[in-house]
This record gives structure tokens, C-alpha cells and sequence, in this order.
């Protein structure tokens, strides 16, 4: 079956704007998680979608929002885009049912703000 | 709080030594853990998970609830090897992950 795809692949924004990526869970998943990797950082916890309702949330600002569409497909949008949101955005999906299972990982978005 | 430390960022080896990438974890009740690997230029997947008790790509993995440690394992590191390995921990039975930071694994010929 189809992995997980996440549009687009590169994108550059300038401080100040807002930015809207795209995540394509496998067919038949559920949950869609959402993380930021930065060489500091590494990969953090954004927020996890399960049947259009968010289930979980990691420590980012309010600017960090997403939503989940009926067909399981998942868009986060970051508003008043600053220097440090410039990462890659993962995206990973799963079936999402009882107790934790492997999470399918997209991959990414690499967002870059000037 | 919930925790992982992965306290190599490189760990180089000779094709054919052993290999054991290191993680510590910080989790209140019993964890499941997992290790996942990039490959260069591909994507990010599942290597193994401690309940499955698999060994895949000849890496083994045993949860050691005394010491609060997965570490991973192989006893003969191929070039294929080489990638990048992450430990990861689910928080509280869901799918918010807490990865560690990442051991980059060099197998030289």
C-alpha cells in the first residue's frame, strides 16, 4: 500500500507569515501525529489527530494548530512564522486503536524561514 | 518526567565488530519502547519493539527495567548499518512518542 505523503516537500517563508502543510496518512489509518526535527532539538511531539479530533498535544505555542478531515487526511498550520520554526515537519500515521502501534513515518516538510 | 537519553550522537565501529547503541529512559509505570532507523535518504521507520522480543536485521533489543535501559544490540555491524537510530518511548499507553536525540551509527569497512 501507499506510505505516508506530506506536501509539499520544501517550502520557504518569510518571519511574520503563516505556512499550511499537508500530511496523507496510509489507507485505512486513523491517527496522524505530527512532529518537528531540529538538529537541536531533534524530534518532538506536536500533536496527534485521531478521527478528526486532536488526542494528544505536545509543549509548542498556540501557534502550532492542526485538524484532521474526515478521510484521515491532516494539515497543520503555523501562524506569525518565526527564524525558529525552520525545521523538518514529520508526519507519521497509525492505525490509532487500542494500545500503541507502529507509526508510519512520512517524508517531511522542510520548512525554512528568512 | 518522561524521558530518553541517548547518550552517543556518533558511534563509529569496524564492519564485522559488535555494536551496541545505548538508551536510558525516565518513565513512571511500565514502558514500551521502541527503536526506530533512517537510512540515508529515506525515511524514518521501525526497527524493532521490545514486546514483539523479534530480532530484525540481526539487532536484538532487551528492556531492563532495573537499569531503565533498551539498549540496542548486534553482534556483527554490516556497512548497511549505517544510519541513524532513534530510541523511542510512548507516553502513558499513546501516540505522543518522546524520541531520543539520536545515535549516528558509522560502520566503516
Amino acid at each position: 500500500k501507499a506510505g505516508v505523503t506530506q506536501t509539499p516537500r520544501y517550502l520557504i517563508k518569510t518571519r511574520g507569515q503563516q505556512v499550511t502543510l499537508s500530511c496523507s496518512p496510509i489507507s485505512g489509518h486513523r491517527s496522524v501525529s505530527w512532529y518537528q526535527q531540529t538538529p537541536g532539538q531533534g524530534l518532538q511531539f506536536l500533536f496527534e489527530y485521531f478521527s478528526e479530533t486532536q488526542r494528544n498535544k505536545g509543549n509548542f505555542p498556540g501557534r502550532f494548530s492542526g485538524r484532521q478531515f474526515s478521510n484521515s487526511r491532516s494539515e497543520m498550520n503555523v501562524s506569525t512564522l518565526e527564524l525558529g520554526d525552520s525545521a523538518l515537519y514529520l508526519c507519521a500515521s497509525s492505525g490509532g486503536l487500542a494500545g500503541v502501534g507502529e507509526q508510519y513515518f512520512g517524508p517531511g516538510t522542510r520548512l525554512t524561514v528568512t | 518526567a518522561q524521558r530518553v537519553t541517548q547518550p552517543e550522537k556518533l558511534l563509529s565501529v569496524f564492519k564485522g565488530a559488535p555494536v551496541e547503541l545505548k538508551c536510558n529512559y525516565s518513565y513512571s509505570g511500565s514502558p514500551e519502547l521502541f527503536w526506530y532507523v533512517q537510512y540515508s535518504r529515506q525515511r524514518l521507520q521501525l526497527l524493532l519493539r521490545h514486546i514483539s522480543r523479534e530480532s530484525i536485521k540481526g539487532f536484538t533489543a532487551d528492556l531492563n527495567k532495573g537499569e531503565t535501559s533498551f539498549h540496542l544490540k548486534k553482534p556483527f555491524a554490516q556497512e548497511e548499518d549505517s544510519a541513524m537510530y532513534y530510541c523511542a518511548l510512548p507516553t502513558s499507553g499513546t501516540y505522543k512518542y518522546i524520541f531520543g536525540t539520536g545515535t549516528r551509527l558509522k560502520v566503516l569497512a
